[in-house]
């Protein structure tokens, strides 16, 4: 049972707009979030997280936001950067794990 | 400062056999957890050792264990490996407390043929 869903794939941006990627969650006792980045042949690089006690967290170029109420998390990236072309992965955790989405790969155009 | 550290990087071994994975935590973490990534996937939680015991175990079958050393450092190992154990295995080390300040290791790719 898939606890936490990237319904999108992949997404493309042209260099300089705004990047949204999406994330749906299904349990309410999540109380954590994170956006991972990661490139082929490397592990995942922490990119931004949001405690379920917020609704917005900034940090640079990078915006999460939380709907508690919709249970979904949304990450902003603005401006898009080529060098911000990466598979991007949400996880939840209610404790000691978390639980992972399967990825949005963003491409930027330059 | 180091991050984390895993090996080996790549591994092919035989359906039937066993393999070893190791992982040493960043610097000041005393907590490891062990996540499986297939292709096209997110990574999926084994387990997690803390004071060198399993903490918590995700679902996975018992041919998978591990085993946490008294500096932190971890292993992963696999009995009876089956083609579908084919993925990247990933090592996250944490302060105490487990969830906060997680850090990924770049994983170690095991093929198995």
């Amino acid at each position: 049972d898939q606890q936490v869903k990237q319904n999108s794939p992949s997404l493309s941006v042209q260099e300089g707009r705004i990047s949204i990627l999406n994330c749906d969650y299904t349990n309410s006792m999540f109380d954590y979030f994170l956006w991972y980045k990661k490139y082929p042949a490397e592990g995942p690089t922490f990119l931004i997280s949001i405690s379920s006690i917020k609704d917005k967290n900034e940090d640079g170029r990078f915006t999460v936001f939380l709907n508690k109420s919709a249970k979904h998390l949304s990450l902003h990236i603005v401006p898009s950067q080529p060098g911000d072309s990466a598979v991007y992965f949400c996880a939840a955790s209610a404790g000691n794990q978390f639980y992972f989405g399967t990825g949005t790969s963003l491409t930027v155009i330059p | 400062d180091a991050g984390v550290t895993q090996s080996p990087t790549h591994l092919i071994k035989t359906r039937g056999q066993q393999v070893t994975l190791r992982c040493s935590p960043k610097s000041g973490h005393d907590t490891v957890s062990w996540y499986q990534q297939a292709l096209g996937q997110g990574p999926q939680f084994i387990f997690q050792y803390y004071e060198e015991e399993e903490r918590q175990r995700g679902n996975f079958p018992d041919r998978f264990s591990g085993h946490q050393f008294p500096n932190y450092s971890s292993e992963l190992n696999v009995n009876a490996l089956l083609l579908g154990d084919s993925a990247l295995y990933l090592c996250a080390s944490s302060p105490t407390g487990g969830s906060y300040g997680y850090t990924f290791g770049s994983g170690t790719r095991l093929t198995v043929v």
